[in-house]
């Protein structure tokens, strides 16, 4: 199985600010990634795919990037509606995994 | 919009089979991939396999043994069965659609296995 690693577990940030979220794949995925933000009582959000394209209707202060094995995802001018949990899936091959996910924090 | 929800028992015993099903509504079952996802309390999500609308069916080896998936097109449903369930089966259970890549998703459903 490929092993997805993704840091930092917990992030604490401030409105305004500009935070960084990666995963690193065990093995090549090439572009076979995507970014979720998760909220408690809701479902799963797409926002990104294919690494680095934004879903449908996601803000643009959302970004993600890399190929291979290292991606990241960037949330810029943090917003109070972004504190929330965000996790990475790969969906290069089965089986599918998913990172161990990030809780972001207000500082 | 495309809405999936997940229904099914919440409580199991062991040794018990666990049914859900997944109702998708505001979209079509094809021609689509669905998927079943875990998340066992404390733990990461687990992806537990994948069905083409057409019935195509693609498992977790680690729960190959146990799992099998269907899909009813009339009803725009598709269940999962998960068979001899433990404790370690006691996740939240989602739905989730793939179009090309992974999209929606439903809320969950929490199933707990106890005796």
């Amino acid at each position: 199985d490929i092993q997805m690693t993704q840091s930092p577990s917990t992030l604490s940030a401030s409105v305004g600010d500009r935070v960084t979220i990666t995963c690193r794949a065990s093995q090549t995925i090439n572009s076979w990634l995507a970014w979720y933000q998760h909220k408690p009582g809701k479902a799963p959000n797409l926002l990104i795919y294919k690494a680095s394209t934004l879903g449908s209707g996601v803000p643009s202060r959302f970004s993600g990037s890399g190929s291979g094995t290292e991606f990241t995802l960037t949330i810029n001018n943090l917003q109070p509606d972004d504190f929330a949990t965000y996790f990475c899936h790969h969906y290069d091959s089965y089986p599918y995994t998913f990172g161990q996910g990030t809780k972001l924090e207000i500082k | 919009q495309v809405q999936l929800q997940e229904s099914g028992p919440g409580l199991l015993k062991p040794s018990e089979t666990l049914s859900l099903t997944c109702t998708v509504s505001g979209g079509s079952i094809s021609p689509y991939y669905w998927n079943w996802v875990r998340q066992p309390p404390g733990k990461r999500l687990e992806w537990i396999g994948s069905m083409y609308y057409s019935g195509n069916t693609y498992y977790n080896p680690s729960l190959e043994s146990r799992v099998a998936m269907s899909v009813d097109t009339s009803k725009n449903q598709f269940s999962l069965t998960l068979a001899s369930v433990s404790a370690s089966d006691t996740a939240v259970y989602y739905c989730t659609r793939r179009s090309g890549h992974p999209d929606y998703w439903g809320l969950g459903t929490l199933v707990t296995v106890s005796s």
